[in-house]
């Protein structure tokens, strides 16, 4: 057990839908990171807050959002779904934002987008 | 832009045998970090063992162990006494050491190894 906790573990839901995807990071941890995990695409970094503040995105969609609150939890934010939006989103965090932490991943949580 | 490459999607290996998987990465920068990150069934990511780029020491950790060389930019682990519970998916990811700013701290992954361990 990473200390990361992600919920839900899984949903499923239509195309067109919204979903939010929540990530409490360990405790002490400042920064947080998303990735996605698809057949296709492999696992994708896409984008890493650090104490409230937006700090580098990757290969995000604007379809896509996040932000980290006052309590350093995160959540991603996943509208108009498409049947390609399916896979395993992952939460990673880290003490500080430095490249030198090492960042300790979450359960994942499976999005199923019918 | 750096990438790493696991030629090996699947990979077999006997209960309490020694199997080596293998990984290579290309970059230019100097200072980086190594990673490999075991995904079981359960889909959880755990980091399996890290390496610094400028130690020359390659990194162990119990049955685990790498063999780095870095002119060769390829990056092996190597599993001892093999275990059914190291039955996995195994991923190789580079992440660089040089903060340059943006997403800078992302991790780069491999496509991963299919590690089984036969009884």
């Amino acid at each position: 057990d990473s200390g990361v906790t992600q919920t839900p573990k899984h949903l499923i839901t239509a195309t067109g839908q919204r979903v939010t995807l929540r990530c409490s990071p360990r405790s002490g941890d400042l920064s947080v990171y998303w990735y996605q995990q698809s057949l296709d695409q492999g696992l994708q970094f896409l984008i890493q807050y650090y104490n409230g503040e937006e700090r580098a995105k990757g290969n995000i969609l604007e379809r896509f959002s996040a932000q980290q609150f006052p309590d350093l939890h995160s959540e991603l934010n996943l509208s108009s779904l498409e049947l390609g939006d399916s896979a395993l989103y992952f939460c990673a965090s880290s003490v500080l934002a430095g490249v030198r932490e090492t960042q300790y991943f979450g359960p994942g949580t499976r999005l199923l987008v019918l | 832009a750096q990438t790493v490459t696991q030629s090996q999607p699947e990979m077999s290996v006997q209960e309490a045998e020694t199997v080596t998987l293998s990984c290579t990465y290309d970059t230019s920068e100097s200072d980086y970090y190594l990673f490999w990150y075991k995904q079981p069934p359960s889909r959880q990511m755990i980091l399996v063992i890290r390496q610094e780029a400028y130690k020359q020491q390659n990194a162990t950790e119990n049955r685990f162990s790498v063999n780095f060389q870095k002119a060769a930019k390829s990056f092996s682990l190597k599993i001892s006494d093999s275990q059914l519970g190291d039955a996995a998916m195994y991923f190789c990811a580079y992440r660089s050491a040089i903060d340059y700013g943006g997403a800078t701290n992302k991790l780069i992954f491999g496509t991963g190894t299919l590690l089984a361990v036969q009884p």
